[in-house]
């Protein structure tokens, strides 16, 4: 089976420091996508950030950066200057090319407090 | 418009009773897709459409039944739901020849069954 694993049910950080949610996943594709997706209590998912495969460039959004090992499959995301906004379930997903019946499959998320 | 729009918010409803949950895109998006999610635990497929034609069914029992009337609009229609069926139903949109690359989320609908 394909999976995608978020090790950490619950993490905790304080504002204004740096926080590394992670990751696993499990392929036998060599092209994919991974996801970095937000839902704060108004429910809606928000994508944060997102790495195509072949890229070997990690990639960055503002105060949001990923590290992607590809050969070990690992894809964790780092939060840095932390707010109170960024308190939200994470979740990592990974999705194939090819087009809208290439699923988007989920890890079981991370939810992440921001302490003031 | 970047939006995924459902409607209602929220809904409660009877066992017995039929209700149609709503979800609108205007990005030109040619698949649509709907996906259930309890509390605390990550989405699940449970449609997806690709130029309004039903392209995947994840074994979903027959009392949800998803319809996609023109390429703008996808509605989930209700009928004799069990209280285990009460979740955030959420729909997304992506264009259809990139998938998982671009999808658009609603905020989704509560649905509690009573």
């Amino acid at each position: 089976a394909q999976t995608v694993t978020q090790s950490q049910p619950e993490m905790s950080v304080q504002e204004a420091e740096t926080v590394t949610l992670s990751c696993t996943y499990d392929t036998s594709e060599s092209d994919y996508y991974l996801f970095w997706y937000k839902q704060p209590p108004s429910r809606q998912m928000i994508l944060v950030i997102r790495q195509e495969a072949y890229k070997q460039q990690n990639a960055t959004e503002n105060r949001f950066s990923v590290n992607f090992q590809k050969a070990a499959k690992s894809f964790s995301l780092k939060i840095s200057d932390s707010q109170l906004g960024d308190a939200a379930m994470y979740f990592c997903a990974r999705g194939g090319y090819g087009g809208a019946t290439n699923k988007l499959i989920f890890g079981t998320g991370t939810l992440l407090a921001v302490q003031p | 418009d970047t939006e995924v729009t459902q409607t209602p918010k929220h809904l409660v409803m009877g066992m017995t009773n039929k209700k149609s949950l709503k979800c609108e895109q205007h990005m030109g998006h040619r698949a649509m897709y709907w996906y259930k999610q309890k509390a605390k635990k990550p989405p699940e497929l449970m449609f997806v459409y690709s130029y309004e034609k039903l392209s995947i069914n994840e074994s979903v029992p027959s009392r949800f039944s998803p319809e996609c009337p023109n390429s703008s609009l996808l509605n989930l229609h209700l009928h004799a739901l069990q209280p285990e069926d009460s979740a955030l139903y959420l729909c997304a949109s992506s264009q259809a020849d990139r998938g998982p690359y671009g999808y658009t989320f609603g905020s989704g609908t509560r649905l509690t069954v009573v």
